[in-house]
């Protein structure tokens, strides 16, 4: 069974512009999780989707938003990139309760922002 | 605010020996806890979990035990291996959010 898979692996981006990273769940699999994982710290949540729609965001500004295709893929967009938005992203997705299923990462897109 | 502690950011122990990865949580209403193990360059790998009405769960040299009146978990890993050798996160659920919230890793180093 294929995991979670995200793209690019890698990003390299200048201040002002924007980025588009892209996620596909694991087959079956209706929720969809970004997370943001800075240098030195740990992971941060960032948007929770499930069924097409916003379930649920993190203490990041208005520019951090995605979404969740028919198909249940995602896109996280970043809108003008700042030098600390440099970081791992992470995308999870998991079944249909989500509080209670594990969450299954994908390996990460590297952004950064120079 | 911090509301998933992890105060050691890094542990080194003997091949054999065990590894205990502590966690601290502030939010009593947490339900759920969960164990990752990271290897550079690789996305997060679900280790074990643990429920709020629990206090122990144990999956063959994985042990995680759960002390609700202190908010603390704890990972036990014996006898330790040198591919254990990753960052740990521990995660709680918040059930009124769906939100996982991490900690902010312990890096263990298995010293063969």
């Amino acid at each position: 069974e294929a995991g979670v898979t995200q793209s690019p692996t890698h990003l390299i981006k200048t201040r002002g512009q924007q980025a588009t990273l892209r996620c596909s769940p694991i087959s079956g699999h209706t929720s969809v999780y970004w997370y943001q994982q800075a240098l030195g710290l740990g992971l941060q949540f960032l948007l929770w989707y499930d069924e097409g729609e916003e379930r649920n965001r993190g203490n990041f500004p208005p520019r951090f938003s995605g979404r969740q295709f028919p198909n249940y893929s995602s896109e996280l967009n970043v809108n003008a990139l700042e030098l600390e938005d440099s970081a791992l992203y992470l995308c999870a997705s998991s079944g249909q309760e989500p509080s209670y299923n594990e969450q299954f990462f994908g390996p990460g897109t590297r952004l950064t922002v120079l | 605010d911090q509301q998933v502690k992890q105060n050691s950011p890094s542990l080194s122990v003997q091949e054999g020996r065990i590894s205990i990865l502590n966690c601290d949580y502030t939010n009593s209403m947490f339900d759920y806890f969960l164990w990752y193990k990271k290897y550079p360059a690789e996305g997060p790998t679900f280790l074990i979990s643990i429920s709020s009405i629990k206090d122990k769960n144990e999956d063959g040299r994985f042990t995680v035990f759960l002390n609700k009146s202190a908010k603390h978990l704890s990972l036990h890993i014996v006898p330790s291996q040198p591919g254990d050798s990753a960052v740990y996160f521990c995660a709680a659920s918040d059930p009124g959010t769906y939100k996982y919230i991490f900690g902010t890793g312990t890096r263990l180093k298995v010293l063969a």
